[in-house]
């Protein structure tokens, strides 16, 4: 199974710091039909995850251009330009290349 | 706009089964595959499979494949995941999703206890 190591486990913000998450995986995510199923999520407390981005750096629709995605192969960026209180919660990077699918073990993000 | 309704949460003894349930609106139903997702309390994410609701053709993750049992109703609009002889390790919450994540469900608390 793909093993997706993200890092740092926990991260503490202030409102208008801009913060990196980053995910590794354990093979190429990249898909012989040319995509990169590599996806970001934000679970906020009490809720179901909810897209951020989809295919590497597809912003979804609705969701703030301060977030934003990067990367190829095996590591992958997730970048907040400028926290807002409403980010808190655990964002999860998913891949769907190969299956099974596999999820990242969670990166906390707290305001301070 | 999209929705994906869940069922309520459920207390089930040890042994027993229970069948879960998810209601999609807003899109036609049968153009995007469903995907089942366990959240065990406090921890990380865990895909369980997916179902194509046109074709009712299944993948599971092999580590679910002998626990959950996934079927759609095309009359309804509605996805649904068995689970089977339930102990304690299945309490958890469960997540239906479109297309691996764009919709969620609410989640539904199953809890297994005697």
């Amino acid at each position: 199974d793909v093993v997706l190591t993200q890092t740092p486990p926990t991260l503490s913000a202030t409102i208008g710091q801009s913060v990196s998450i980053s995910c590794r995986s354990s093979q190429s995510l990249l898909h012989s039909n040319g995509n990169t199923y590599l996806n970001w999520l934000l679970q906020r407390p009490g809720q179901p995850p909810q897209l951020l981005i989809y295919l590497v750096s597809r912003l979804e629709s609705g969701v703030p251009n301060r977030f934003s995605g990067s990367g190829s192969g095996t590591d992958f960026t997730l970048k907040i330009s400028g926290v807002e209180a409403e980010d808190l919660g655990v964002y999860y990077c998913v891949q769907s290349t190969h299956a099974p699918f596999t999820f990242g073990s969670g990166t906390k993000l707290e305001i301070k | 706009q999209v929705n994906l309704l869940q069922s309520g949460a459920a207390l089930v003894k040890p042994g027993a089964s229970v069948k879960l349930s998810c209601k999609a609106s807003g899109y036609t139903f049968t153009d995007y595959y469903i995907h089942w997702v366990k959240q065990s309390h406090g921890k990380s994410l865990e895909w369980i499979g997916y179902i194509n609701p046109n074709s009712g053709y299944t993948n599971y993750n092999e580590k679910f494949k002998s626990k959950a049992t996934l079927t759609v109703d095309k009359s309804t609009n509605t996805a649904y995941m068995e689970l089977s002889r339930l102990t304690s390790e299945d309490s958890a919450t469960y997540y239906c999703t479109r297309r691996m994540g764009d919709y969620w469900g609410q989640g539904v608390m199953v809890t297994v206890s005697s």
